[in-house]
């Protein structure tokens, strides 16, 4: 069993379309992070939650949100999807004074 | 602005043989360098990392070399085998106390281990 589980894998949906992304994780860890991933770009930053209480903005946060229900559930919503947001994206997990992080199975989005 | 660069995409090596996979970094501020391994479908995993402080960290057949000076680092496989076949990212992260795993990606590169 993953120990960073991302829901759902795939998902086609509309332009203009309210979505969200789930991640759970049982690592107990308390730092979560939303990366997206591009091709020729690499991972980036979206959203990451130090704690339950604690939401920070990542280096490409326009056009998306977050919610940290409980120390494991962190989930990423698209309030208007659009077609450049198409992607694989990624949550993942780390503990404090850690550098390692530990990621999910991804989910790919594609908005049309 | 890409802060971290892989400049090659791909790479195709002979089994048996050494692997070199090259990064680049633009920011004095990184001093944490992490390597990824992700095969398709799966999300990338931890393989190596190495502190500013060192210029070389070993893991078996894995080992990452640091030049600060050229802002500069490489993962070396060897002997490389078919199972290493997958999508390589280097990674960097600023200093440890200012939220270690916002980590800043390559591009990544596909090696591919011939048989």
């Amino acid at each position: 069993d993953a120990d960073v589980t991302q829901t759902p894998r795939n998902r086609i949906t509309k332009t203009g379309k309210r979505i969200m992304l789930e991640c759970s994780q049982t690592k107990g860890h308390d730092r979560m992070y939303w990366y997206r991933q591009d091709p020729g770009l690499g991972l980036r930053l979206i959203y990451y939650s130090f704690d339950v209480k604690d939401i920070n903005k990542g280096e490409i946060s326009d056009g998306y949100s977050v919610s940290r229900q409980a120390q494991a559930k962190f989930s990423l919503s698209l309030e208007s999807a659009i077609p450049n947001q198409t992607a694989l994206y990624f949550c993942a997990t780390g503990r404090p004074g850690d550098t390692e992080a530990f990621f999910g199975q991804g989910t790919r989005l594609t908005v049309v | 602005d890409q802060q971290v660069k892989q400049n090659s995409p791909s790479l195709r090596v002979q089994e048996g043989r050494i692997s070199i996979l090259n990064c680049d970094y633009t920011n004095s501020m990184f001093d944490y360098f992490l390597w990824y391994k992700k095969y398709p479908a799966e999300g990338p995993t931890f393989l190596i990392s190495i502190s500013s402080i060192k210029d070389k960290n070993e893991d078996g057949r894995f080992t990452v070399f640091l030049n600060k000076s050229a802002k500069h680092l490489s993962l070396h496989i060897v002997p490389s085998q078919p199972g290493d076949s997958a999508v390589y990212f280097c990674a960097a992260s600023p200093i440890l106390t200012q939220g270690a795993q916002k980590l800043v990606f390559g591009q990544g590169t596909r090696l591919t281990i011939n048989p």
